[in-house]
């Protein structure tokens, strides 16, 4: 079963812009996993947030977690072209420890 | 971050036959995981496969249509049995260390 949601369920930005991609959980978590999927292909894992955390940045990405509201928000800056993939949060919760997936976001980052 | 291998990376498989998936993971670990995903679909997991004890299923998979081994702690099978047209998907295996990390993917049709 899924987690949760993502939000929105596509997103199509030109190069440059700013893409936001929202993800909403039901259950408590122990973290907060961000992915990306290029066209079908393997996952790539893009940064992890625990739950005591608040915002993490690698390179051209932040993420922000609000545990309050249940809620993670991914944020590319500077999008580039090669940044069209579909982007999954997941959570690992803190009892069984299972990765479940949100619905996903589907960016087009048109040059 | 540990190398995970999937082989077959895709199939064409005749409908009432299996296959069996192999994952191997370049170093030890305890916690590998199998998911599914379903054309243009997120990732549903369907069973965690520990080694030293059996594997196990999420809601909706039984182990007589998805039979796995670890026999080890680098390596898991994953048998797709008596399949159909609905089994078409990406199959992945995962392994956790801290973060979770995913193999490339077996894509399957049923034809």
């Amino acid at each position: 079963s899924q987690q949760g949601e993502e939000d929105p369920q596509a997103l199509s930005i030109q190069e440059g812009e700013n893409a936001t991609m929202n993800c909403s959980y039901k259950t408590s978590i122990n973290n907060l996993q961000w992915y990306r999927q290029n066209s079908g292909r393997g996952l790539v894992h893009l940064i992890l947030i625990r739950s005591n955390e608040r915002e993490k940045h690698s390179g051209r990405l932040r993420v922000t977690l609000d545990t309050s509201k249940k809620s993670s928000s991914l944020l590319i800056t500077a999008s580039r072209a090669a940044d069209t993939a579909s982007y999954f949060c997941a959570t690992v919760n803190n009892q069984g420890g299972k990765l479940i997936f949100g619905q996903g976001t589907e960016l087009s980052v048109k040059p | 971050s540990a190398v995970i291998s999937q082989k077959p990376s895709r199939d064409i498989c005749q409908r009432g036959t299996s296959l069996t998936i192999q994952c191997q993971v370049d170093s030890q670990v305890t916690m590998m995981f199998w998911y599914r995903q379903q054309p243009g679909q997120s990732l549903t997991l369907i069973a965690t496969a520990n080694q030293g004890s059996e594997a196990t299923y999420e809601s909706g998979f039984v182990i007589d249509k998805f039979p796995i081994s670890r026999p080890n702690l680098t390596f898991s099978t994953l048998t797709v049995s008596n399949l159909s047209p609905e089994d078409s998907s990406i199959y992945l295996c995962s392994i956790r260390t801290y973060e979770q990390y995913f193999g490339p993917g077996t894509r399957l049709t049923v034809t």
